[in-house]
């Protein structure tokens, strides 16, 4: 089965520029997360989707960041306008919400760069 | 919330077993402790989970205390493809029928041949 899938894998940008990262869940996944990996904070949630809807984005650092899901298979995280300070690795996960305690499958992440 | 504490670094010999040590005081009786493990530039994976009971599937073994206070994560038979960051978690509610996983440092287990 195809795990969760990420892209780009790398992503160079000036500052300013729109960023967006995308991420297709695992088919029949109910739940999916987008984290933040930096070596000064470690791993983050920032914003997590039930059934395509946003349940917690307390982690969303501020507006230049949004998120969507606008259908079960596929969801975006968007950074306009970009800043230096956003570098960092970005992961996204799914899981299934059928029966207790279903853990959590990461995708191998989006690297991004903003010059 | 539940917060937990692990050893930054631990090293194990290719072939001998791994206990990598967590606490979590501070947990709450309907709690779940999670781990997973990041290897170099991937993302983090699944290890096991349990609330009380020990617990041991293909890749490890959880032991938890009886006060559920600390857990001991066992991969019994470490190879160099172990080494990676090990995390402790205490999932945690955060509302109506929803959980998050919050991740801390974790301990990075290295693996010597």
């Amino acid at each position: 089965d195809a795990g969760v899938i990420q892209s780009p894998r790398h992503e160079v940008t000036e500052m300013g520029q729109e960023v967006t990262l995308r991420c297709k869940p695992i088919s029949g996944h109910d739940y999916l997360f987008w984290y933040r990996q930096t070596m000064m904070r470690g791993l983050e949630l920032l914003i997590y989707f039930n059934n395509n809807v946003p349940i917690d984005d307390s982690g969303m650092p501020e507006d230049r960041f949004s998120a969507k899901m606008p259908n079960a298979s596929f969801s975006t995280l968007k950074i306009q306008p970009s800043e230096p300070r956003d570098s960092a690795v970005y992961f996204c996960a799914s899981s299934t919400n059928r029966g207790a305690n279903q853990p959590q499958h990461f995708g191998d992440g989006t690297r991004l760069s903003i010059l | 919330d539940a917060k937990t504490t692990q050893p930054t670094s631990m090293d194990c010999a290719e072939g001998r077993a791994a206990n990598l040590p967590c606490n979590h005081s501070t947990i709450s009786g309907n709690e779940y402790v999670y781990w997973y493990r990041q290897i170099h530039s991937q993302g983090p994976q699944y290890i096991i989970h349990g609330l009380k009971n020990n617990e041991t599937n293909e890749m490890a073994s959880l032991i938890i205390t009886e006060d559920r206070k600390s857990s001991t994560l066992i991969l019994p038979h470490a190879t160099l493809r172990d080494t990676a960051v090990y995390y402790c978690i205490v999932r945690v509610y955060s509302g109506g029928s929803n959980y998050k996983l919050t991740f801390g440092k974790g301990t990075l287990l290295t693996v010597n041949p």
